[in-house]
């Protein structure tokens, strides 16, 4: 498996614009988070997905951010309208199981720089 | 409040010592404990994880103890080698859908 794969891998965008970032994770793991890090906050959870239905929104920083997943092979991350304190880097992650002894599977990141 | 505080936030040791670091957390209730290595540039990956039975695991030159009285996890490095520079984080899962990450400690081994 080519694991949890994530586009683009480096964003630069001015204020004010649409940001969607896009993920894939590995086939047959039933659970789907995004994440942002900082160096300021470390790792965040945004939302997770179970079986492409989110469970758990509460880390959305505000309405500017959503997501979906409209199926199981494919997650969209977008922010609109964007702000320079958005960049960071946005890290998606799959997993069979969540909270338990199944490890989570993370992408390689987009970073997004907003100027 | 669930928190997982991580010391130190840095840490430079030259190549061939050995290194220890902490990960103090409050969550409760306490399900499992992780640490993860993540590289520059890259997305963490998982060296150990910890359920409240277990007091030591161990992956290659990584041990990971557990003192859940305490509420305390160490991640020790035997032999570093360059490859080693890394963040390190320290996860704690308080149960279904509960997660709470550590800011994680910067470790740069010197040649």
């Amino acid at each position: 498996d080519a694991g949890v794969i994530q586009s683009p891998r480096h964003e630069v965008t001015e204020m004010g614009q649409e940001v969607t970032l896009r993920c894939k994770p590995i086939s047959g793991h039933d659970y789907l988070f995004w994440y942002r890090q900082t160096m300021m906050r470390g790792l965040e959870l945004l939302i997770y997905f179970n079986n492409n239905v989110p469970i758990d929104d509460s880390g959305m920083p505000e309405d500017r951010f959503s997501a979906k997943m409209p199926n199981a092979s494919f997650s969209t991350l977008k922010i609109q309208p964007s702000e320079p304190r958005d960049s960071a880097v946005y890290f998606c992650a799959s997993s069979p199981l969540v909270g338990g002894a199944d490890e989570q599977y993370f992408g390689p990141g987009t970073r997004l720089t907003v100027t | 409040k669930n928190q997982v505080e991580q010391s130190p936030q840095s840490l430079i040791i030259l190549e061939g010592k050995n290194c220890t670091l902490q990960c103090n957390y409050t969550v409760s209730p306490f399900s499992n404990l992780r640490w993860y290595k993540q590289d520059t540039g890259r997305g963490p990956v998982s060296l150990t994880i910890m359920t409240f039975s277990e007091n030591t695991k161990s992956n290659g030159r990584y041990t990971a103890t557990l003192d859940a009285d305490t509420k305390q996890s160490s991640l020790h490095i035997t032999a570093s080698q360059l490859s080693d520079s890394a963040s390190y984080i320290c996860v704690v899962s308080g149960g279904y859908s509960t997660l709470t990450f550590g800011k994680g400690t910067m470790l740069l081994v010197s040649p």
